[in-house]
């Protein structure tokens, strides 16, 4: 079965700087997908960022990149000049074909001012 | 906008009650899931159907029942409510097939407390 793994349960980082949150996964699938998902208080889950595993080019959306290594199946997501708003839950997850989603036990992001 | 509405954002119940949950989607989705989120253990999967009468049991369903009579609406059951069934509750809704490799579309939660 497919695993998730998020290492860090907290990570504070000061507003306006870089913050770089891990996830590990573990599967013999070759296609499947990942996903960063964020938690704010509101409770709602909000897509942050989605990558294809075929494609090699790490995605990218706004202030939101990953670094996608399939082979060490790393999936690292990268915050840039973080904002207050920034601060929620993070969530990373994995997708195979046929498959339901399967959800790291997330990393709390505080950003400090 | 679409939207994965439940009817309930907080909830407390007694030991042993009958607790229905419920969720409606907007969005013709063919997928719904009832998600159980505790801390330091993430997202766990309840139930989920693909279509209208059709459920599953996820990785969690000891306790729990679910019903889908229309497309747009879950419902999540606790047959006999216990206090080891505090939570957060999510459900989320999805395109069928490969399509729900765009993500899942979630709602805002409902947080139960069983005393």
């Amino acid at each position: 079965a497919q695993t998730v793994t998020q290492s860090q349960p907290e990570m504070s980082v000061q507003e306006a700087e870089t913050v770089t949150l891990s996830c590990t996964y573990d599967t013999s699938e070759s296609d499947y997908y990942l996903f960063w998902y964020k938690q704010p208080p509101s409770r709602q889950m909000i897509l942050v960022i989605r990558q294809e595993a075929y494609k090699q080019q790490n995605a990218t959306e706004n202030r939101f990149s990953v670094n996608f290594q399939k082979a060490a199946k790393s999936f690292s997501l990268k915050i840039s000049d973080s904002q207050l708003g920034d601060a929620a839950m993070y969530f990373c997850a994995y997708i195979g074909y046929g498959q339901n989603f399967v959800f790291g036990p997330g990393t709390r992001l505080s950003v400090l001012p | 906008d679409v939207k994965v509405t439940q009817s309930s954002r907080y909830l407390v119940k007694r030991t042993g009650e009958k607790v229905f949950l419920e969720c409606v989607q907007d969005m013709d989705h063919e997928n719904m899931f009832w998600y159980r989120q505790d801390p330091g253990l993430g997202l766990r999967l309840i139930y989920f159907s693909y279509d209208v009468k059709m459920k599953e049991k996820g990785d969690i369903p000891e306790g729990y029942s679910v019903s889908r009579e229309k497309k747009e609406r879950f419902s999540l059951i606790l047959e006999s409510a216990s206090t080891n069934q505090t939570s957060m509750y999510l459900c989320a809704s999805s395109l069928f097939g490969q399509d729900a490799n765009y993500g899942y579309t979630f709602g805002s939660g409902t947080r139960l407390t069983v005393v």
